[in-house]
């Protein structure tokens, strides 16, 4: 089944204590993206890939990194998690061109404290 | 740059009502226009989508047509049901730009009562 997995669901953790969702997807995608998603805010894009080894800045980049070393797996990293990071995060890959959709993840539910 | 602007939520309808959902977009390109839906506790999913002018795409008994005259991509639905609560997002893609050429709306929650 075609698919794009994120892990862990639900992740509580504390300030400062370094963690990593992982995501991966079967379809052979070279974009790929992190998203967070506020109430009130919508969307807002972390980072994103075109490709394997080729990642972008999106619009909150800031306390966040990736890495794109294969092209199935984008990894969404958190060095030292701050309050401010609580928030619900989707991973979306797809095909480069313009008329290919998103296709998400279930989701990441990150409390930090 | 390209833009994506949609009606500000939430939108409480009865069941079996009309359903309409404004979204208009800013682009230099041709972009490709979707919506995507997110039930309660899920990711997005697409729900339908138009590559190019006067396109309709359909789902689910939901239509939108790509307008280029008046750069909209409006969602409607002739009947709701309970089932159809949720978030819809319009987005649209193009080469070029920045974000990997996708941008997203922010959402229109929608609250359908039986």
């Amino acid at each position: 089944e075609a698919q794009v997995t994120q892990n862990p669901r639900y992740l509580i953790t504390v300030t400062g204590k370094k963690l990593t969702v992982t995501c991966s997807q079967n379809m052979n995608h070279e974009y790929m993206s992190w998203y967070r998603q506020d109430p009130g805010l919508g969307l807002r894009q972390i980072y994103y890939s075109m490709n394997v080894e080729v990642t972008d800045k999106g619009d909150v980049p800031e306390g966040y990194k990736v890495s794109r070393k294969e092209k199935r797996n984008f990894p969404l990293i958190l060095e030292s998690p701050s309050p401010n990071q609580t928030s619900l995060y989707f991973c979306a890959s797809s095909f480069p061109q313009p008329n290919s959709p998103l296709h998400f993840g279930n989701g990441t539910r990150l409390t930090v404290t | 740059g390209n833009s994506v602007t949609q009606m500000e939520g939430p939108v409480t309808l009865s069941e079996e009502a009309f359903l309409t959902i404004n979204c208009t977009y800013t682009a230099t390109g041709y972009p490709s226009l979707f919506w995507y839906v997110q039930y309660p506790g899920e990711g997005l999913q697409l729900l339908l989508k138009a590559t190019k002018a006067d396109d309709k795409g359909s789902n689910k008994g939901f239509e939108a047509t790509y307008r280029k005259e008046t750069t909209s991509f409006h969602l409607e639905k002739g009947s709701v049901q309970v089932s159809d609560s949720a978030v819809y997002f319009c987005a649209l893609r193009d080469y070029g730009g920045s974000q990997g050429n996708l941008i997203f709306g922010k959402g229109t929650k929608l609250s359908v009562k039986p």
